[in-house]
Order: C-alpha cells, then structure tokens, then sequence
C-alpha cells in the first residue's frame, strides 16, 4: 500500500495563477482532510471531506475549492494564487470518526 | 479554536523521560485524546490515543486524569530522533479535527 500520496511535491506560482493539488488515498478510507501549514506554525484545516460526495469548510477555507473525486481522491484548487497561500499542504485521510489519521508527505508551495 | 492547549516548547535530556502535558478541558465524552508527531517538515505521524483509560504501545504512554480533562504523552526514554512537534488533538463527535501549535520538545545529548 502506498498510503497516502500528493502531487506535485514542489511548486511554484506567481501571483494569480490557479492550480490543483492532488490526494489520492489506498487505504479504502471515508474521510479525507486538506491541511495547511506555514513556517513554524501548527496545522490549520482546510477543508475536509467526511464521506464520498460531502465536503465542509474547515479553520481557512478562503480562497480554496475542493473536491471529493471519488473515494480515493481529494483535490485541492487554488483559482488565483496569493502570496499567503505559500505554505506546505498536507493531505490526510482517516478510516471511520475517532480514528488514526494518515498523511501524506506534503506539497510545498511558493507563491511569488 | 483549538479544544487543546499545549506548551510551545520544552526541552529533554537524553535517556530521561519527556512528560508533555495537554490540556483540553471542553472534551466531550465520545472523544478521544490522539497525540500525534511531527519530524523536521514530513506528515505528522501517529503515536498513541485513548478514550479514558491510560494506555501504552511501543513508542510511549498516555496518562489521561479521571475527570478527562487533562493528558501527557510520555516518552519513557528520550532519544535525539524524538525531537519534533507533538501535537495533542481531541476528536471523534465528528468529522473536524484541529491541531494547535503542538509543542516543539528538544532533545538534548
């Protein structure tokens, strides 16, 4: 099992610009989970995803969409790029409420 | 609107124990306390959890108070490689889960 895996590990973007970070998950988990973090900070939620088809807003959804794919996959979409959105975005995905989370290794984003 | 309140940092001697204490006072009786690690910029990994009872697995120990509104994480015997972020989360009455800041522990040779 691969876990939890995103792409791309690395961007970067100017100002403006749009892209879709990517989840996948193999795990035959429910939930999925974007999250953000900045340097030297803690992780903010994002958004989350509780089953197939749901999604809902988490600490800092501002300037972000998602979508819940199918089971497997969770995207993330920046439609215009801001300076404050450089930051590491981490993926996680959990079986059922109450159980162990799993994460992904990270994207890391700068936006110029 | 983190439901856990964490130290920012604390340091550890090597060999000795780290005892990282949580405070999260508003749990709800179906959550669970879950105390994850952060190493240098990888994905947090998982450590331990518990609902009520302490508990204990190969990497540490959970002590959590009677009244639930309190727990600390320990490290039996403290290695340079545990120096990371820990992060203390309370969930399972939903979906939503907040981390906080964690607390950045230092282990000291």
């Amino acid at each position: 099992n691969a876990g939890v895996t995103q792409t791309p590990k690395f961007q970067v973007l100017k100002t403006g610009q749009s892209m879709t970070l990517q989840c996948a998950q193999d795990m035959n988990h429910n939930s999925m989970y974007w999250y953000r973090q900045d340097p030297g900070m803690g992780l903010r939620l994002i958004y989350y995803s509780a089953s197939e088809g749901t999604t809902d807003k988490g600490e800092v959804p501002n300037g972000y969409n998602v979508s819940r794919l199918n089971k497997r996959e969770f995207s993330l979409r920046l439609e215009s790029a801001a300076p404050s959105q450089t930051s590491v975005y981490f993926c996680a995905s959990i079986r059922d409420m109450a159980e162990t989370q799993y994460f992904g290794p990270g994207t890391r984003l700068l936006v110029l | 609107d983190a439901k856990t309140t964490q130290p920012t940092s604390m340091d550890c001697a090597e060999g000795r124990a780290a005892n990282l204490p949580c405070n999260h006072s508003t749990i709800s009786g179906n959550e669970y306390v879950y105390w994850y690690r952060q190493i240098h910029s990888q994905g947090p990994q998982y450590i331990i959890h518990g609902l009520k009872n302490n508990e204990t697995n190969e990497m540490a120990s959970l002590i959590i108070t009677e009244d639930r509104k309190s727990s600390t994480l320990i490290l039996p015997h403290a290695t340079l490689r545990d120096t990371a972020v820990y992060y203390c989360i309370v969930y399972g009455g939903g979906f939503k889960t907040i981390f906080g800041a964690g607390t950045r522990l230092f282990v000291k040779a």
